[in-house]
């Protein structure tokens, strides 16, 4: 079966370090990845994914995400970190068996502190 | 921008009574989804449509009732309210039809509380 797994519940920063965000996968076959951000009392936003090509992607609000194929990794990151980029993050795979679905992780909270 | 608007961000409603949570998206999507967030769990698929009137079970379908008479919209049902199912409702829309752009845009979600 597909999934995701974002190993830490939590994660804590300070303003102006490099954040990570982590996620593993396992699918059946090429994976489509996707990073989603959720501020308080909102719906989730769309940061970014990877298909196909250059191993690191950028997305929005400055963050970008690194796929490594051989740890089935999708971390993101941010070079520095801002205290409005507190919230919670969720990693998503498409999901093989059902094109159209994504399979989300259990999200991660970034606290970034000032 | 997509845009994906939920009728209520908060609703508060009686054990047993009927509740319709409406989603719209402006975007001619193919595809719309309805999640539920509850915090440790992530988001859980209930149901999904990839067109008027067709729709799939998610995996945690009991209890609800999905409809999607017109391409735009798509309504989340709960017969018979309970408590358990107080949580955070999330619609979503992404484009479908085969073409690879499979992100998924979300509305700002409703609260509900069943009491």
């Amino acid at each position: 079966a597909q999934s995701v797994a974002q190993p830490e519940d939590q994660v804590n920063v300070a303003e102006g370090n490099p954040l990570t965000v982590k996620c593993t996968y396992s699918v059946s076959g090429n994976p489509y990845l996707f990073w989603y951000v959720q501020y308080p009392n909102r719906g989730l936003q769309f940061l970014l994914k990877y298909i196909t090509g250059d191993n690191l992607v950028k997305g929005s609000y400055g963050f970008e995400a690194e796929f490594n194929k051989s740890q089935t990794s999708f971390h993101l990151k941010k070079p520095s970190a801002l205290v409005s980029d507190s919230a919670l993050y969720f990693c998503a795979v498409r999901d093989y068996d059902n094109t159209d679905k994504l399979i989300f992780g259990t999200g991660t909270r970034l606290q970034v502190f000032p | 921008d997509v845009k994906v608007t939920q009728s209520s961000r908060y609703l508060v409603k009686r054990t047993g009574e009927k509740v319709f949570l409406e989603c719209v998206q402006d975007m001619d999507h193919e595809n719309m989804f309805w999640y539920r967030q509850d915090p440790g769990l992530g988001l859980r698929l209930i149901y999904f449509s990839y067109d008027v009137k067709m729709k799939e079970k998610g995996d945690i379908p009991e209890g609800y009732s999905v409809s999607r008479e017109k391409k735009e919209r798509f309504s989340l049902i709960l017969e018979s309210a309970s408590t358990n199912q107080t949580s955070m409702y999330l619609c979503a829309s992404s484009l479908g039809g085969g073409l690879v752009s499979y992100e998924q845009y979300f509305g700002p979600g409703t609260r509900l509380t069943v009491t």
